[in-house]
């Protein structure tokens, strides 16, 4: 267990709808960051959060955005959904928001199915 | 960081053999180079990282190498057992050095 919490596990939507993937990051952790995996595209950057503030941007679509709350814990939302969207999206927390300082702790995922 | 190439995309050897993926960075900046494992259904977890002040670094039967002048960094893997069965990811920081970019990944696949 990582100690990062991600709900819901699994979703199914239609075309056009909205969702929204929460996310808790590891107790003490301030950065949180979400990726999405699909199956030929590997692990891909979406957007990452430091104390409430974003810090970067990366392969994020317009129709998605993210926030981090107060308490820490953030919450992605995906709007207009497409098809191409189905793909497992991962939460991820570190300590101090910098790549090269330590491990990143993954969350178990949110399988995202469009139909 | 920023754009990280991962091969092979698939790699398939016998227990016992030896495995090697490796990875090309663009950012000449980059000084921390990491390795994800995720096993099937998994989330990725950490297995070894190397940053760019040392050339080598081995933790059992898994070693990570860098050459920062080419710009690319390399797993191995020896004696491999089915449990390595995996996708491996390798990654580099961003531009910013914030967070960290992902390859594409190699699914290894150990057969006894």
């Amino acid at each position: 267990d990582s100690g990062v919490t991600q709900t819901p596990k699994h979703l199914i939507t239609a075309t056009g709808q909205r969702v929204t993937l929460r996310c808790s990051p590891r107790s003490g952790d301030l950065s949180v960051y979400w990726y999405q995996q699909s199956l030929d595209q590997g692990l891909q950057f979406l957007i990452q959060y430091y104390n409430g503030e974003e810090r970067a941007k990366g392969n994020i679509l317009e129709r998605f955005s993210a926030q981090q709350f107060p308490d820490l814990h953030s919450e992605l939302n995906l709007s207009s959904l497409e098809l191409g969207d189905s793909a497992l999206y991962f939460c991820a927390s570190s300590v101090d928001g910098m790549a090269n300082t330590g491990e990143l702790f993954f969350g178990e995922g949110s399988r995202l199915t469009v139909l | 960081g920023e754009n990280v190439e991962q091969h092979p995309s698939t790699l398939s050897v016998q227990e016992g053999d030896s495995a090697v993926i490796k990875c090309t960075y663009s950012d000449s900046a980059s000084n921390y180079f990491p390795w994800y494992k995720q096993e099937l259904g998994k989330r990725p977890q950490l297995i070894i990282d190397i940053r760019s002040n040392v050339g080598e670094k081995k933790d059992q039967r898994i070693a990570v190498t860098l050459n920062k002048t080419a710009k690319h960094f390399s797993l191995h893997i020896t004696e491999t057992q089915p449990e390595d069965s995996a996708v491996y990811f390798c990654a580099a920081p961003n531009q910013a050095g914030t967070a960290l970019i992902f390859g594409k990944g190699t699914t290894l696949s150990v057969s006894s």
